[in-house]
């Protein structure tokens, strides 16, 4: 079974420190992602990375970065967290190949709240 | 750029009935896929049904299917025999075909489907 790991499950930071978000990915897939998870948006896509120190922009990225330094590990890093950072947020992780059968599978989700 | 639209932002369904899920995208692209994602309360997002834009025939899994409409551009879930495990928030993604690097999947902003006994 593909497994995806995130750090923390919920996590309470406050405004200006610099937040670390961890997922570790057992499959050695190629790509990971990141989304924001807000009620009424749904899933809007951070960065993401197809490769160890490749990374994309997606929709959303100002105010995070990310890194990704070994495959299976992929860390979202908000610089300095504001208030309205506060939100679920799930890492994925799918195959490079694209094809219909290569699903992306999803962690459990981190669900921060910036105070 | 692609867009997914959910319309139905709660449906409710009782026990050992059917309900369907909207869903219609945008897009400009012929190839790429489709797909129903289900996130329990406090559980992990998993997919549900995927579909092929060049496969005419609608998809299904057990209890789940698909009414596939290309030219209309909409992808609706059809949940048939409904258990009280349905009651989930489920997403309808999009995703190109196009391009060798890892692509994201554009989300709708869900449904919530509650299921009552």
């Amino acid at each position: 079974d593909v497994k995806v790991t995130q750090s923390s499950r919920y996590l309470v930071k406050r405004t200006g420190e610099k937040v670390f978000l961890e997922c570790v990915q057992d499959m050695d897939h190629e790509n990971m992602f990141w989304y924001r998870q807000d009620p009424g948006l749904g899933l809007r896509l951070i960065y993401f990375s197809y490769d160890v120190k490749m990374k994309e922009k997606g929709d959303i990225p100002e105010g995070y970065s990310v890194s990704r330094e070994k495959k299976e590990r992929f860390s979202l890093i908000l610089e300095s967290a504001s208030t309205n950072q506060t939100s679920m947020y799930l890492c994925a992780s799918s195959l490079f190949r694209q094809t219909v059968y290569n699903e992306q599978f999803f962690g459990p989700g981190t669900r921060l709240t910036v105070l | 750029a692609q867009t997914v639209t959910q319309s139905q932002p709660e449906m409710s369904v009782q026990e050992a009935e059917t309900v369907t899920l909207s869903c219609t995208y945008d897009t400009s692209e012929s190839d790429y896929y489709l797909f129903w994602y289900k996130q329990p309360p406090s559980r992990q997002m998993i997919l549900v049904i995927r579909q092929e834009a060049y496969k005419q025939q609608n998809a299904t899994e057990n209890r789940f299917s698909v009414n596939f409409q290309k030219a209309a551009k909409s992808f609706s879930l059809k949940i048939s025999d409904s258990q009280l495990g349905d009651a989930a928030m489920y997403f309808c993604a999009y995703r190109s075909a196009l391009g060798q690097a890892g692509t994201a999947l554009i989300f709708g902003k869900g449904t919530t489907l509650s299921v009552s006994s």
